[in-house]
This record gives C-alpha cells, structure tokens and sequence, in this order.
C-alpha cells in the first residue's frame, strides 16, 4: 500500500518566523512531488513541484527533497497570517498513469 | 482564461437519485481525474481518464460512473448505488509528457444528499 504520511497539526507560526511542513512516503520509487495549498472550503492550489534531490525555490517557497530519507519538505520563509491553510503533500508513484497520492495534509496557522 | 470549471458549486439531491456534476477544461490537458475529499481526509481518487474514450477506475470508482466523450469535458455521474455521496468533489487535469505531471483542480463541487 503506497502511503504519504503527514502531520495534520495544527501547526501554529508566529508571523515573519519560518514554517516548516513535512512529508513522507513509503515507495522509493516515486518520481516526483508536490505541495498544494487549500483554504478553507476552496480546492487545493499547487504551489511547489520537485523532483530532483535537494532544494527547489520560489519566492518564500522552498521544496527540499531527500529521496534516501523518502522525505519532502516546505519551508514558508516570512510566514504570513494569509498563509494559513492546510498544506497538502502528494507522491507521483510513477507508471503510465501519472496518478498522485495524496497525504491527509497539515494544518498551518499563522498568528499576527 | 485557461481553467478547469466544475458545476455547480452546490448541489443538494434527495437519496436515491443519481446526480452528475460537471467537469471542464480548456488547458488541452490529456489527463482528467475525479477525486472526493471527506472532512479531515486526504484526497481519493475516483476516476481518471488519460485519452477520450477511455478511463480506468481509481481507489474508490463504486456508485459512480463517468465518460469523456470530448477531451475538455469529463463528467461524473453520482448514482444511488453510493453508500455515503455527500462529500466535497473536485476535478483536475494535467498533461501526460513531461516528468511532473502537475495537477490543477478546479474549484470542487460541494454535493449534499439527504
């Protein structure tokens, strides 16, 4: 059974401090990774995709990737309250079918 | 604007009647997927459909059925075969080439059935 386990949180920053999401999987085959961002009642919006060992930037984003540790990470440089959501991590285990798992999420919140 | 556009947004239906929601994008994505998320959940995979014409069942495709007639289009039928359908529906889309095959989702259709 291919898993994505995550922390659901809640997870509470203080605002302009770093947070930091974790991830991890279970099949060393998987061959790319992405974090998605979903407010409250809203569909989840992709935000950061990896797929090479190491770190991966955008803006106050970045995906760290360990596949060793079967491990993925985001860090939210300079956390703001409008960051608070519920981050969702999700695996392409590879094959034909290019289909993701998703974990349960984190809960963030970030307090002004 | 390119988009994936579910409808609608909320949808109430009396038990034993089937419901379809609407699914369509203008991205020129190969890929659809349907996916239910529960309260406190993770995502489940329902359908998914990489060509017109066909689609494969996903984690949990029992009490729901679907087509793709045309690549922008992807609709999912909710039948009364579904033990427990009241949940928050979403659609995504992505391409098959390339090595992230990055999903986008629509907004979700929020179905509620008493």
């Amino acid at each position: 059974q291919k898993e994505v386990e995550q922390n659901s949180g809640p997870l509470s920053v203080p605002e302009g401090a770093i947070a930091s999401l974790n991830c991890t999987y279970s099949d060393r085959g998987s061959q790319s990774f992405f974090w998605y961002r979903q407010y409250s009642g809203k569909s989840p919006e992709l935000i950061m995709s990896i797929y090479s060992n190491g770190d991966k930037e955008d803006g106050r984003f970045t995906a760290q990737l360990n596949k060793a540790s079967q491990y993925v990470s985001l860090l939210i440089r300079d956390s703001q309250p409008s960051d608070s959501a519920t981050y969702l991590c999700a695996v392409n285990y590879g094959g034909s079918q290019g289909n993701l798992i998703f974990g349960k999420g984190t809960k963030l919140s970030v307090k002004p | 604007d390119g988009g994936i556009t579910q409808s609608p947004k909320y949808l109430f239906r009396k038990e034993g009647q089937n419901v379809t929601l609407s699914c369509e994008q203008n991205l020129n994505h190969d890929a659809m997927y349907w996916y239910r998320q529960d309260p406190g959940q993770g995502l489940r995979l329902i359908y998914y459909s990489q060509i017109v014409n066909d689609f494969q069942k996903g984690d949990i495709a029992e009490g729901y059925s679907v087509s793709r007639e045309k690549k922008e289009s992807f609709p999912l039928t909710v039948t009364s075969a579904q033990k427990n359908p009241t949940a928050f529906y979403l659609c995504a889309s992505s391409r098959l080439a390339g090595d992230l095959r990055e999903q986008y989702f629509g907004p979700g259709t929020r179905l509620t059935v008493t």
